[in-house]
């Protein structure tokens, strides 16, 4: 089956730090582009971070640059989001996602929620 | 960044009859190289992650029924779901990938009248 799925969500303090997962399987996950779209409850969905096939290349919104790391092993065909200083508002569900053919996301994991609280 | 902004905000439709979003982004999405809008619609129910429904502003994804469609260019658009059925009811959101970051509207939610 066609399939990513996250974990690693959780409570975390503010100021501390998290690494969420996303596995992927059914497919050649080092052909795709994968993204990290966030959804804040009762929010829209919001772009955090992508990475290329072979890991040389990433890109993250404003509000996550320089506190969240993207990367991925493609050994383990599994890719990851290192958050660090971790603040209130980045409480969310987290989703990875696939960049397929149409450039458009086609592909979605479950989601793993982030709570940031003390 | 580019701002797309859907309407209404809620829309309640009677089963069986027409419902329609619409989407329009603070600048242009259309790739003129290409002649493709690089605008996507996804249909979201409560507890499961986004379903692709339309890309290219108008492609509908293999396996969504043909009672959804999407039309415009540029900077407007539109979901059309032609006869609304129970399993409809969702947040419907359309996502602009032409420029980076990619930005999603605030969705549209959609209810049975």
């Amino acid at each position: 089956e066609v399939q990513l799925v996250e974990s690693g969500g959780g409570l975390v303090q503010p100021g501390g730090s998290l690494r969420l997962s996303c596995a992927a399987s059914g497919f050649t996950s080092t052909s795709y582009w994968i993204h990290w779209v966030r959804q804040a409850p009762g929010e829209r969905l919001v772009w955090v971070s992508r990475i290329n096939g072979d890991g040389s290349r990433t890109t993250y919104a404003d509000s996550v640059k320089g506190r969240f790391i993207i990367s991925r092993d493609n050994a383990k065909n599994t890719l990851y989001l290192q958050m660090n200083s971790l603040r209130a508002e980045d409480t969310a569900v987290y989703y990875c996602a696939r960049v397929g053919d149409s450039s458009a996301f086609d592909l979605w994991g479950q989601g793993t929620m982030v709570t940031v609280s003390s | 960044d580019i701002v797309m902004t859907q309407s209404p905000d809620s829309l309640a439709v009677s089963l069986g009859e027409r419902a329609t979003i619409n989407c329009k982004s603070s600048q242009s999405v259309l790739y003129s190289s290409n002649n493709k809008n690089y605008l996507a619609w996804y249909q979201q129910k409560p507890g499961q992650p986004p379903k692709l429904l339309i890309y290219w502003a108008s492609t509908r994804e293999s396996g969504i029924p043909d009672r959804f469609s999407g039309s415009g260019s540029g900077t407007d658009f539109t979901l059309t779901i032609s006869s609304l059925q129970a399993e409809d009811v969702a947040v419907y959101y359309c996502l602009q990938y032409y420029s980076s970051p990619r930005t999603f509207g605030q969705g549209t939610k959609l209810e049975i009248k």
